[in-house]
Protein backbone atom coordinates (compact mmCIF):
# COMPACT_ATOMS: atom_id res chain seq x y z
CA UNK A 1 0.00 0.00 0.00
CA UNK A 2 1.23 3.85 -0.85
CA UNK A 3 2.42 5.53 1.58
CA UNK A 4 3.75 9.14 2.45
CA UNK A 5 6.53 10.70 4.88
CA UNK A 6 6.82 14.02 5.61
CA UNK A 7 10.06 15.34 7.65
CA UNK A 8 10.12 17.69 10.02
CA UNK A 9 7.17 18.73 11.82
CA UNK A 10 7.65 22.19 12.44
CA UNK A 11 9.69 24.30 9.99
CA UNK A 12 9.88 27.69 11.08
CA UNK A 13 11.14 30.32 8.47
CA UNK A 14 11.87 33.91 8.02
CA UNK A 15 9.04 36.41 6.36
CA UNK A 16 10.82 36.88 2.50
CA UNK A 17 12.53 33.32 2.94
CA UNK A 18 12.32 30.12 1.28
CA UNK A 19 9.89 27.81 2.00
CA UNK A 20 11.02 24.48 1.62
CA UNK A 21 8.28 21.16 3.02
CA UNK A 22 9.42 17.94 2.33
CA UNK A 23 7.40 15.14 1.38
CA UNK A 24 8.68 11.72 0.13
CA UNK A 25 5.79 9.12 -0.91
CA UNK A 26 6.32 5.49 -0.96
CA UNK A 27 3.78 3.82 -4.01
CA UNK A 28 4.15 0.73 -6.25
CA UNK A 29 2.36 2.15 -9.10
CA UNK A 30 2.64 5.90 -10.01
CA UNK A 31 1.26 7.70 -7.82
CA UNK A 32 -1.06 11.02 -7.90
CA UNK A 33 0.17 13.42 -5.05
CA UNK A 34 -1.21 16.16 -3.67
CA UNK A 35 -0.44 19.47 -1.22
CA UNK A 36 -3.19 20.34 0.91
CA UNK A 37 -3.08 23.39 3.43
CA UNK A 38 -5.14 23.66 6.86
CA UNK A 39 -5.27 26.76 8.15
CA UNK A 40 -6.35 27.64 11.75
CA UNK A 41 -10.11 25.75 12.44
CA UNK A 42 -10.27 25.38 8.90
CA UNK A 43 -10.33 22.56 6.90
CA UNK A 44 -8.51 21.66 4.25
CA UNK A 45 -7.61 22.91 1.23
CA UNK A 46 -5.94 21.89 -1.61
CA UNK A 47 -3.00 23.64 -2.97
CA UNK A 48 -1.98 21.67 -5.72
CA UNK A 49 -1.39 17.76 -7.22
CA UNK A 50 0.14 16.27 -9.32
CA UNK A 51 -1.52 13.63 -11.87
CA UNK A 52 1.17 12.84 -14.25
CA UNK A 53 1.72 15.59 -16.69
CA UNK A 54 4.48 18.13 -16.29
CA UNK A 55 6.72 17.19 -13.21
CA UNK A 56 6.98 20.63 -12.01
CA UNK A 57 3.22 21.21 -10.61
CA UNK A 58 2.39 24.85 -9.90
CA UNK A 59 -0.52 25.71 -7.06
CA UNK A 60 -2.28 28.41 -5.57
CA UNK A 61 -0.74 30.89 -3.71
CA UNK A 62 2.85 30.87 -5.07
CA UNK A 63 3.29 27.86 -4.23
CA UNK A 64 4.87 24.80 -6.37
CA UNK A 65 6.28 21.29 -6.27
CA UNK A 66 8.26 19.02 -7.62
CA UNK A 67 7.65 15.04 -8.48
CA UNK A 68 11.36 13.59 -8.62
CA UNK A 69 10.52 9.80 -9.37
CA UNK A 70 13.87 8.80 -8.69
CA UNK A 71 14.18 10.26 -5.13
CA UNK A 72 10.36 9.73 -4.94
CA UNK A 73 10.01 12.92 -3.21
CA UNK A 74 7.47 15.77 -3.89
CA UNK A 75 8.43 18.51 -1.82
CA UNK A 76 6.50 21.75 -1.71
CA UNK A 77 8.55 25.36 -2.29
CA UNK A 78 7.96 28.96 -2.16
CA UNK A 79 10.68 31.10 -2.94
CA UNK A 80 9.35 33.71 -0.35
CA UNK A 81 7.15 33.14 2.77
CA UNK A 82 4.69 35.63 3.65
CA UNK A 83 3.42 36.01 7.15
CA UNK A 84 -0.23 34.24 5.52
CA UNK A 85 1.17 31.17 5.05
CA UNK A 86 1.76 30.25 8.61
CA UNK A 87 -0.32 27.09 8.96
CA UNK A 88 -0.18 23.47 8.57
CA UNK A 89 0.68 21.14 5.30
CA UNK A 90 -0.45 18.04 4.43
CA UNK A 91 1.33 15.88 1.78
CA UNK A 92 -1.06 13.23 0.74
CA UNK A 93 -0.84 10.39 -2.26
CA UNK A 94 -3.19 8.21 -3.91
CA UNK A 95 -2.24 4.74 -6.30
CA UNK A 96 -3.79 4.74 -10.15
CA UNK A 97 -5.31 1.38 -9.15
CA UNK A 98 -6.97 1.87 -6.04
CA UNK A 99 -9.23 4.61 -4.25
CA UNK A 100 -7.34 4.99 -0.94
CA UNK A 101 -5.40 8.40 -0.37
CA UNK A 102 -2.88 8.40 2.30
CA UNK A 103 -2.25 11.80 4.56
CA UNK A 104 1.45 12.55 5.80
CA UNK A 105 1.64 13.75 9.77
CA UNK A 106 1.45 16.91 8.34
CA UNK A 107 4.43 19.92 8.85
CA UNK A 108 3.24 23.16 10.85
CA UNK A 109 5.04 26.21 9.16
CA UNK A 110 5.86 29.27 11.33
CA UNK A 111 6.67 32.67 9.63
CA UNK A 112 8.69 35.04 11.56
CA UNK A 113 8.78 38.32 11.12
CA UNK B 1 -23.80 28.62 1.88
CA UNK B 2 -21.01 27.62 -0.37
CA UNK B 3 -18.29 24.03 -0.07
CA UNK B 4 -18.87 22.11 2.66
CA UNK B 5 -20.17 22.53 5.91
CA UNK B 6 -20.15 21.15 9.19
CA UNK B 7 -22.16 21.29 12.41
CA UNK B 8 -21.65 21.35 15.50
CA UNK B 9 -18.11 22.75 15.20
CA UNK B 10 -17.35 21.61 18.78
CA UNK B 11 -19.27 19.11 20.69
CA UNK B 12 -18.10 17.84 24.29
CA UNK B 13 -19.84 14.86 25.26
CA UNK B 14 -19.45 12.37 28.11
CA UNK B 15 -18.92 8.99 27.04
CA UNK B 16 -22.63 7.20 27.55
CA UNK B 17 -24.15 10.63 25.25
CA UNK B 18 -25.37 9.99 22.08
CA UNK B 19 -25.09 13.08 19.01
CA UNK B 20 -24.29 12.95 15.60
CA UNK B 21 -22.13 15.53 13.75
CA UNK B 22 -23.43 16.60 10.59
CA UNK B 23 -22.05 17.22 6.96
CA UNK B 24 -23.81 19.27 4.14
CA UNK B 25 -21.96 19.30 0.93
CA UNK B 26 -23.41 22.62 -1.85
CA UNK B 27 -20.63 21.29 -4.84
CA UNK B 28 -23.24 18.57 -6.61
CA UNK B 29 -20.37 15.99 -5.58
CA UNK B 30 -20.89 12.58 -5.54
CA UNK B 31 -18.66 10.98 -3.06
CA UNK B 32 -18.31 11.99 0.47
CA UNK B 33 -15.90 11.07 3.57
CA UNK B 34 -15.55 10.89 7.09
CA UNK B 35 -12.09 11.82 8.65
CA UNK B 36 -10.76 11.68 11.92
CA UNK B 37 -7.48 14.57 12.92
CA UNK B 38 -5.75 13.76 16.03
CA UNK B 39 -2.32 15.43 16.77
CA UNK B 40 0.58 14.33 15.58
CA UNK B 41 -1.12 12.14 13.44
CA UNK B 42 -1.92 11.48 9.60
CA UNK B 43 -5.36 11.84 8.49
CA UNK B 44 -7.46 8.43 9.34
CA UNK B 45 -9.93 7.78 6.86
CA UNK B 46 -12.85 6.09 8.50
CA UNK B 47 -15.88 6.25 6.16
CA UNK B 48 -16.29 6.65 2.54
CA UNK B 49 -19.72 6.96 0.28
CA UNK B 50 -20.02 7.28 -3.23
CA UNK B 51 -23.28 7.33 -4.70
CA UNK B 52 -24.87 7.07 -1.32
CA UNK B 53 -23.22 3.71 -1.01
CA UNK B 54 -20.89 3.16 1.80
CA UNK B 55 -17.99 1.88 -0.07
CA UNK B 56 -15.22 1.90 3.05
CA UNK B 57 -15.25 1.41 6.00
CA UNK B 58 -11.66 1.36 7.61
CA UNK B 59 -11.59 -0.48 10.58
CA UNK B 60 -13.96 1.84 12.60
CA UNK B 61 -15.41 0.67 16.12
CA UNK B 62 -19.29 0.40 16.26
CA UNK B 63 -19.13 3.18 18.30
CA UNK B 64 -19.41 5.58 15.25
CA UNK B 65 -22.25 4.82 12.73
CA UNK B 66 -22.41 6.72 9.20
CA UNK B 67 -25.45 7.69 7.40
CA UNK B 68 -25.81 9.27 4.53
CA UNK B 69 -29.22 9.54 3.35
CA UNK B 70 -28.92 11.56 0.01
CA UNK B 71 -25.77 12.19 -2.13
CA UNK B 72 -25.67 16.27 0.02
CA UNK B 73 -25.47 15.09 3.42
CA UNK B 74 -23.49 12.86 5.69
CA UNK B 75 -23.91 12.12 9.13
CA UNK B 76 -21.84 10.61 12.06
CA UNK B 77 -23.65 9.44 14.29
CA UNK B 78 -22.12 8.77 18.20
CA UNK B 79 -22.86 6.68 21.18
CA UNK B 80 -20.28 5.28 24.22
CA UNK B 81 -16.98 7.04 22.98
CA UNK B 82 -13.92 6.92 24.85
CA UNK B 83 -11.87 9.62 25.68
CA UNK B 84 -9.33 8.70 22.97
CA UNK B 85 -12.11 9.55 20.34
CA UNK B 86 -11.59 13.39 21.17
CA UNK B 87 -10.25 14.58 17.86
CA UNK B 88 -10.94 16.73 14.78
CA UNK B 89 -13.81 15.48 12.78
CA UNK B 90 -13.29 16.23 9.22
CA UNK B 91 -15.96 16.20 6.60
CA UNK B 92 -14.72 15.92 2.91
CA UNK B 93 -16.32 16.11 -0.99
CA UNK B 94 -15.43 15.12 -3.92
CA UNK B 95 -17.05 15.41 -7.71
CA UNK B 96 -16.61 11.19 -7.79
CA UNK B 97 -15.15 8.60 -6.04
CA UNK B 98 -11.82 8.15 -7.40
CA UNK B 99 -7.71 8.63 -6.47
CA UNK B 100 -7.27 11.09 -8.83
CA UNK B 101 -10.21 13.57 -6.99
CA UNK B 102 -9.87 16.46 -5.49
CA UNK B 103 -11.19 16.38 -1.95
CA UNK B 104 -13.29 19.30 -0.95
CA UNK B 105 -13.07 19.84 3.41
CA UNK B 106 -15.36 21.04 5.48
CA UNK B 107 -13.66 22.97 9.09
CA UNK B 108 -14.34 20.11 11.33
CA UNK B 109 -16.51 19.66 14.24
CA UNK B 110 -13.83 19.23 17.24
CA UNK B 111 -14.90 16.50 19.77
CA UNK B 112 -14.12 16.47 23.38
CA UNK B 113 -15.09 13.42 25.56
CA UNK B 114 -14.74 13.87 28.83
Amino acid sequence: AQSVTQLGSHVSVSEGALVLLRCNYSSSVPPYLFWYVQYPNQGLQLLLKYTSAATLVKGINGFEAEFKKSETSFHLTKPSAHMSDAAEYFCAVSERNNNDMRFGAGTRLTVKP
Amino acid sequence: ETGVTQTPRHLVMGMTNKKSLKCEQHLGHNAMYWYKQSAKKPLELMFVYSLEERVENNSVPSRFSPECPNSSHLFLHLHTLQPEDSALYLCASSQLYGPYNEQFFGPGTRLTVL
